[in-house]
């Protein structure tokens, strides 16, 4: 299984600011995936993050609202941008591992007021 | 669309009983994972079932696959309070994306 690790843990955000998260992975990986979690909900997948070439963002999700960088094949960020309340959420990173699994990374907890 | 429905939402049990839950779609899937969701966490991965009517034993956990793989139970016996949580099933659609349930929230009292 892969190791994930993701920078913040958490944190509290000011309205129409942005916030950029970090995932890093203990392994060269070909897809990573970012998901939201609000609060007391499963899991909604936001988009795919390929390296060298663009996101693909799931219905509801948009780019300029969620840019997506995948640089290399260990190392995904997300940004929130222009947040607003309704975006608080976990955010959570993943990747897929040997027989058709997922490994999610422990999750960054955001707060906006 | 895929869906994938779980029930009972909601299961506050004392420690030492049995519960079952249940995770069900009218979508036939390549595979399906129960993940455990404790608070604060990412959810971390029990199980994958990939044959269809497929068994898996975890401990005091036991994971069934449908027949038909649209379907999948997970059994606990003798329900402890480590085993709180968000129990979540996530099934594979051919490699082409996950769809995850709702989840179920169990709690075990002492």
């Amino acid at each position: 299984s892969a190791v994930i690790s993701q920078k913040p843990s958490r944190d509290i955000c000011q309205r129409g600011t942005s916030l950029t998260i970090q995932c890093q992975v203990d392994s060269q990986v070909t897809m990573m995936f970012w998901y939201r979690q609000q609060p007391g909900q499963s899991l909604t997948l936001i988009a795919t993050a390929n390296q060298g070439s663009e996101a693909t963002y799931e219905s509801g999700f948009v780019i300029d609202k969620f840019p997506i960088s995948r640089p290399n094949l260990t190392f995904s960020t997300l940004t929130v941008s222009n947040m607003s309340p309704e975006d608080s959420s976990i955010y959570l990173c993943s990747v897929s591992g040997t027989s058709e699994t997922q490994y999610f990374g422990p999750g960054t907890r955001l707060l906006v007021l | 669309t895929q869906l994938l429905e779980q029930s009972p939402q909601f299961l506050s049990i004392q420690e030492g009983e049995n519960l079952t839950v249940y995770c069900n779609s009218s979508s036939v899937f390549s595979s399906l994972q129960w993940y455990r969701q404790e608070p604060g966490e990412g959810p971390v991965l029990l199980v994958t079932v990939v044959t269809g009517g497929e068994v898996k034993k975890l401990k005091r956990l036991t994971f069934q696959f449908g027949d038909a793989r649209k379907d999948s139970s997970l059994h606990i016996t003798a329900a402890q309070p480590g085993d709180t949580g968000l129990y979540l099933c996530a099934g594979d659609n051919y490699g082409q994306n996950f769809v995850f349930g709702p989840g179920t929230r169990l709690s075990v009292l002492p």
